[in-house]
């Protein structure tokens, strides 16, 4: 079984800064998916970035982007110049080859005026 | 537009009384999940279903029941059996094979309260 760690449960940031939220996973498959979710006010679950665990170039998404150390088993979300409405909980998520999603426990992010 | 529909937003039950919970999706997927969300906290999977007519429990399927007797649907049953129900449920689709090009669609939740 996979388990994926967040170890900040709050963050805040002021705007147009820069914040990384953290996460690390453990498992024995060598091949998965990493992927950031964001949940706003409304619970909604919206993608943010996605990583294949093979490509060893970090995903970039406009201002988001991933450090992806998978010897580490680390895959920190960065967002740059943050904005009023990435105010959110933000959740790391695993995904093996059957396609089964395992969620960390979320990072709630405040960006601060 | 295609997507997911959880319904209703809300959900108000007494203790003891069994409820299910709706999911439609039109965007012919063949997989569908439910999972389970307590406040601050992550989601939880509860039951998922590959293809119609199969589906397996997750890590927390005690309490629930779920059918996939058509492809668009997935109507998750909570029974009395479960200890503590009242929580924010969410419904997923994705198409079958590899999802990293088509991740998880998610509904927009139906937040249950049993009292």
């Amino acid at each position: 079984a996979q388990t994926v760690t967040q170890s900040q449960p709050e963050m805040s940031v002021q705007e147009a800064e820069t914040v990384t939220l953290s996460c690390t996973y453990d498992t024995s498959e060598s091949n998965y998916y990493l992927f950031w979710y964001k949940q706003p006010p409304s619970r909604q679950m919206i993608l943010v970035i996605r990583q294949e665990a093979y490509k060893q170039q970090n995903a970039t998404e406009n201002r988001f982007s991933v450090n992806f150390q998978k010897a580490a088993k680390s895959f920190s979300l960065k967002i740059s110049d943050s904005q009023l409405g990435d105010t959110a909980m933000y959740f790391c998520a695993f995904m093996n080859l059957l396609n089964m999603l395992t969620f960390g426990g979320g990072t709630r992010l405040m960006v601060k005026p | 537009d295609g997507g997911i529909t959880q319904s209703p937003k809300y959900l108000f039950r007494k203790e003891g009384q069994n409820v299910t919970l709706s999911c439609e999706q039109n965007l012919n997927h063949d997989a569908m999940y439910w999972y389970r969300q307590d406040p601050g906290q992550g989601l939880r999977l509860i039951y998922y279903s590959q293809i119609v007519n199969d589906f397996q429990k997750g890590d927390i399927a005690e309490g629930y029941s779920v059918s996939r007797e058509k492809k668009e649907s997935f109507p998750l049953t909570v029974t009395s059996a479960q200890k503590n129900p009242t929580a924010f449920y969410l419904c997923a689709s994705s198409p079958s094979g590899s999802s990293y090009n088509s991740p998880l669609h998610f509904g927009n939740g139906t937040r249950l309260t049993v009292t």
